[in-house]
């Protein structure tokens, strides 16, 4: 148990759906953060958020909307996806966005997009 | 734009073995260098974290090094067993958390 948890473990879209990935911590950190782990690739960093507010979006495509509503919850909502972004996807949080401190990630939402 | 790759990115040795993991990366900027592990369709766990003017962390049977100057780093394991067989993946901190990382080297450790 590393204190992030994220909901559905697994999920399976259409081009055409709309869903949202759910990243929740109990670890009293301020900053939280989305990768994306493609076959074959690199984990790429999406999008960090420190308290609430977003610092960083790495060129991510706008099918991808992130929503971070408190420092304990981070979402990914996801609209008209293409069958290339289907990847494991990873929150992270960590105590603050000072990169000397430990991130702590939850086990990932494997997507498919058919 | 830093890059960091991992050789080999697959590995098989007997159990008991030691064995050495490699990480380089382009740019020595780095604020550390951090060191994970990830079992199947699973999440990353932290194993290490070696800051930039440090040389070496150790934690029961993993040692990592880090020679900035040369942009490598190392993962040293001892006696392994097969409950080290994972994905290592090693990533360096650019800044304000920003870990880019390797592609991981597949281990496999023999009973």
């Amino acid at each position: 148990e590393t204190g992030v948890t994220q909901t559905p473990r697994h999920l399976v879209m259409g081009m055409t759906n709309k869903k949202s990935l759910k990243c929740e911590q109990h670890l009293g950190h301020n900053a939280m953060y989305w990768y994306k782990q493609s076959a074959k690739k690199p984990l790429e960093l999406m999008f960090v958020y420190n308290f609430k507010e977003q610092t960083e979006n790495n060129s991510v495509p706008s099918r991808f909307s992130p929503e971070c509503p408190n420092s304990s919850h981070l979402f990914l909502h996801l609209h008209t996806l293409q069958p290339e972004d289907s990847a494991l996807y990873l929150c992270a949080s960590s105590h603050t966005w000072d990169p000397n401190t430990e991130a702590f990630f939850g086990q990932g939402t494997r997507l498919t997009v058919v | 734009k830093q890059e960091v790759t991992q050789i080999p990115a697959a590995l098989s040795v007997p159990e008991g073995e030691n064995l050495v993991l490699n990480c380089s990366f382009t740019d020595s900027a780095i604020y550390n260098l951090q060191w994970f592990r990830q079992d199947p369709g699973k999440g990353l766990t932290s194993l290490l974290l070696i800051q930039s003017s440090q040389r070496e962390q150790t934690s029961g049977r993993l040692n990592a090094s880090l020679d900035k100057s040369s942009g490598r780093s190392t993962l040293y394991i001892a006696a392994s067993q097969p409950g080290d067989s994972a994905t290592y993946l090693c990533a360096a901190t650019q800044g304000a958390q920003k870990l880019v990382f390797g592609q991981g080297t597949r281990l496999t450790i023999n009973p």
